[in-house]
């Protein structure tokens, strides 16, 4: 089964600096999709986005996806202390098929 | 809607002792989901449901995990006797109408087995 893997898995950056996060993944895909997940908390999903996209936005993320190089990126402007979480990718199948997760510290 | 509902949020029980996990799903929605995550191991699908039929089991660690759904709103995670390694956080999920739809995610329980 596809398994999003994200990349880098840690980061850290100041508040107010854009956080730029990667995922690939190893087959076709219909759809690919970012959870958040706080500390302590259940994931929550933030933007999903059709393999026929390219780009799409939401408040201050903004997700591409190249199916050619089978790669996603969330970037995350304007970070603000409340942005430091995990993140998630995962892809669709036979079930969702989630990352490890990549983990942003955003310093105040 | 409440969204997920999660009980216990905490539960710290001795190694051998049996201990259950409930969900109750958002309404309306078909598939349910439980996971399990971990420093180490990252999350891990653990089993899921559809229509209150469990559809596939093979993330489930071994015989002394148990899951059920009697019915639309409510599921069951049994795991007896628990062993240390089973401490973690279990979460529950639930989706509309696709197995790969949005999910909509519950609190999570944290175990810990002593």
């Amino acid at each position: 089964s596809q398994q999003g893997e994200e990349d880098p898995q840690a980061l850290s950056i100041q508040e107010g600096e854009n956080a730029t996060m990667n995922c690939s993944y190893k087959t076709s895909i219909n759809n690919l999709q970012w959870y958040r997940q706080n500390s302590g908390r259940g994931l929550v999903h933030l933007i999903l986005i059709r393999s026929n996209e390219r780009e799409k936005h939401s408040g201050r993320l903004r997700v591409t996806l190249d199916t050619s190089k089978k790669s996603s990126s969330l970037l995350i402007t304007a970070s603000q202390a409340a942005d430091t979480a995990s993140y998630f990718c995962a892809t669709d199948g036979a079930r969702l098929a989630f990352g490890k997760g990549n983990q942003v510290v955003v310093i105040p | 809607d409440a969204g997920v509902i999660q009980s216990p949020r905490h539960e710290v029980t001795e190694m051998g002792q049996e201990v259950t996990l409930r969900c109750k799903p958002i309404s309306g929605h078909d598939y349910l989901f439980w996971y399990r995550q971990t420093m180490m191991r990252g999350l891990e699908l653990l089993i899921y449901f559809n229509n209150n039929v469990p559809i596939d089991d093979s993330g489930m660690p071994e015989d002394r995990f148990s899951a059920k759904m009697p019915n639309a709103s409510f599921s069951t995670l049994k795991i007896q006797p628990s062993e240390p390694r089973d401490s973690a956080v279990y979460f529950c999920a639930s989706s509309f109408d696709r197995v790969d739809n949005e999910q909509f995610f519950g609190p999570g329980t944290r175990l810990t087995v002593l």
